[in-house]
This record gives structure tokens, C-alpha cells and sequence, in this order.
């Protein structure tokens, strides 16, 4: 089956540096996808790895293994905006959709 | 400014009165989907379009219809809504060959009693 895994929620303090874990079970894959959430709103899209390793895109950075069926999405200088919910998502081989994992809430606090 | 719309953002209706959530983009993308978002599952594609004329199925397609007259609009019709439908639902376009980047409308929160 194609599926991905990922905790349902993560608590950390401001200033602070967090890591989510996304794991996924799929026959073929293209790359792993990350996109956030804030209550109320749209999901809005982060990073995309298509090879393995590490992407940066200013406080947040998202890795990959393949090998592992492996990612994750670290976010540092935690900001009390940064309160949401972060999914991981990936297209499997041979099919035109996205397959998104049930969610991470993140709750920063003072 | 480049944008997915869609509306109504708020519906409550009744079992088996049919309706239409309208979707739009701006962007000219080729690819667009539909989702519903329920608590503890996350986004499930309902429909998904890759161009004009060209629809297919998610994952949840029961219930649902969709059409894609036009490139920028995608339209979610439930004919006969029924109470397991009431959810939170999301339109969602990209570029034809990065549908890693999904661009989504602001949510459209139907219930059906």
C-alpha cells in the first residue's frame, strides 16, 4: 500500500530547534513534499526533496532517504508563529495525485 | 495576484439537496484536484483534473462529481449530499509537471445535516 507516517503532535519552546519525521511505504516515488497549515487556514506548500539529503530554505531545511524511506523537516529558531500543523506528502510512481500524511501539530511556546 | 478561489467559503445544507462548490485559478495551471480534510486523516483527494476535458478519480470519489470545461475553473457538485460528507474541503492547482507544489483555495466547510 502507499502511506506515510508521521507524529500527530510535537511541543517545543521559542528560539528552539525541532525535527518532524515523516515515513512512507510506497512501490515507486518521485520525492517528499512538506506543506503547513495554520488553524483555520490553507495548507501552504514548504520544501520538496526529489533526491536524498538536505534542503534549505531559510529557518526551515527538509531531508530525504530513499534508502531509508526516510524525511524529515527541521525547523530552527522556533517562532510562536510557527504553531501549526506540517504535513509530508508525496506523489507514488505512475499516479497524477498527492498522497498526504494525517499531520504533525506543532505547538510553540513562550 | 496569483490565487485559487473558492466558494462558498461556508455551506449547511440538507441531506440530498444537491450543490456546487466553485474553484478558480489564475494562474493558468494544467493540473487541478479537489481534497477533503477530516480530523486524524489528513487531505484525501477526491477528484483530480490534468487538463481541460480530463478528470479522474481520487481516493474518495463516491458522492462526487466534478468537470473541466475551462482551464481555470473545477467545480465539486455533490448531487445528493448526505451527512458523511460534512467536511472541510480543499481545491488545489499546479503546474502540469511539479504537482509536488500544490497551490490551495482558502476552504470551503460544508455541512450536511
Amino acid at each position: 500500500g502507499q502511506s506515510l507516517e508521521q507524529p500527530s503532535e510535537v511541543t517545543a519552546v521559542e528560539g528552539a530547534i525541532v525535527q518532524i519525521n515523516c515515513t512512507y511505504q510506497t512501490s515507486g516515488f518521485y520525492g517528499l513534499s512538506w506543506y503547513q497549515q495554520h488553524d483555520g487556514g490553507a495548507p501552504t506548500f514548504l520544501s520538496y526533496n526529489a533526491l536524498d539529503g538536505l534542503e534549505e530554505t531559510g529557518r526551515f531545511s527538509s531531508f530525504l532517504s530513499r534508502s531509508d524511506s526516510y524525511g524529515y523537516l527541521l525547523l530552527q529558531e522556533l517562532q510562536m508563529k510557527d504553531s501549526a500543523s506540517y504535513f509530508c506528502a508525496f506523489r507514488p510512481g505512475g499516479y497524477n495525485k498527492l498522497i498526504f500524511g494525517a499531520g504533525t501539530r506543532l505547538a510553540v511556546h513562550p | 495576484e496569483a490565487q485559487v478561489t473558492q466558494n462558498p467559503r461556508y455551506l449547511i445544507t440538507v441531506t440530498g439537496k444537491k450543490l456546487t462548490v466553485t474553484c478558480s485559478q489564475n494562474m493558468n495551471h494544467e493540473y487541478m484536484s479537489w481534497y477533503r480534510q477530516d480530523p486524524g486523516l489528513g487531505l484525501r483527494q477526491i477528484y483530480y483534473s490534468m487538463n481541460v476535458e480530463v478528470t479522474d478519480k481520487g481516493d474518495v470519489p463516491e458522492g462526487y462529481k466534478v468537470s473541466r470545461k475551462e482551464k481555470r475553473n473545477f467545480p465539486l457538485i455533490l448531487e445528493s449530499p448526505s451527512p458523511n460528507q460534512t467536511s472541510l474541503y480543499f481545491c488545489a492547482s499546479s503546474p502540469g509537471q511539479a504537482l509536488y507544489e500544490q497551490y490551495f483555495g482558502p476552504g470551503t466547510r460544508l455541512t450536511v445535516t
